[in-house]
């Protein structure tokens, strides 16, 4: 299995800014994803993070919106750029060790934007 | 239509209940997860299935992959199992996951 840290757990933002969170497995895994949970709803896939190289984004999300950082096989960020109220979720990063079908998700980081 | 659809939406039991919570999906799947949420928001996976059966202490999963089905057992329930209880299918390619809308289960004391 694999743990996985998230940073920060919570945060109250105002609009315009833009939020850093941080993921971190306790081992080398190839595969993180960055999930986005809005209130009631069910989690949506916003990218996947690739060591080396850009994240691969799905449709209705953009680079511009959520930068995504891969430095190494243990560690990722997503920032949500230039928020706004619509931004506020739960943001869950999971990763996968090879392809395995298993995949480990973060606590997560509950975004609330005023 | 959503490609996995959960049932029922909300449950409520009383504790030492035996629960089943369902999952049908519309797609084919390479395999099956069931996730628990707690309010807080994590997330962790119970079961990762491709056929067959799997258990875990008091929690018992099934998937018949011919009718396209899971179900999700809690035997003996406690209000500790109150959480969303998320079923999410590999439909392809590239490890992503789909997911259901999650089922809100509340078991009383």
């Amino acid at each position: 299995s694999a743990v996985i840290s998230q940073k920060p757990s919570r945060d109250i933002c105002q609009r315009g800014t833009s939020l850093t969170i941080q993921c971190q497995v306790d081992s080398q895994v190839t595969m993180m994803f960055w999930y986005r949970q809005q209130p009631g709803q069910s989690l949506t896939l916003i990218a996947t993070a690739n060591q080396g190289s850009e994240a691969t984004y799905e449709s209705g999300f953009v680079i511009d919106k959520f930068p995504i950082s891969r430095p190494n096989l243990t560690f990722s960020t997503l920032t949500v750029s230039n928020m706004s109220p619509e931004d506020s979720s739960i943001y869950l990063c999971s990763a996968e060790r090879g392809e395995t079908y298993e995949q480990y998700f973060g606590p997560g980081t509950r975004l609330t934007v005023t | 239509k959503n490609e996995v659809e959960q049932s029922p939406q909300n449950l409520t039991a009383q504790e030492g209940e035996f629960i089943t919570i369902n999952c049908s999906y519309s797609v084919g799947i390479s395999a099956l997860h069931w996730l628990q949420q707690h309010p807080g928001g994590g997330i962790v996976s119970l079961f990762m299935l491709s056929s067959g059966k799997k258990k875990h202490g008091r929690l018992i999963a099934t998937i018949n992959i011919q009718e396209k089905h899971s179900s999700l057992h809690i035997t003996a329930s406690h209000p500790r199992d109150s959480a969303v209880y998320i079923c999410a299918v590999y439909t392809g390619a590239n490890s992503k996951l789909t997911f259901g809308k999650g089922i809100t289960l509340s078991v009383r004391p």
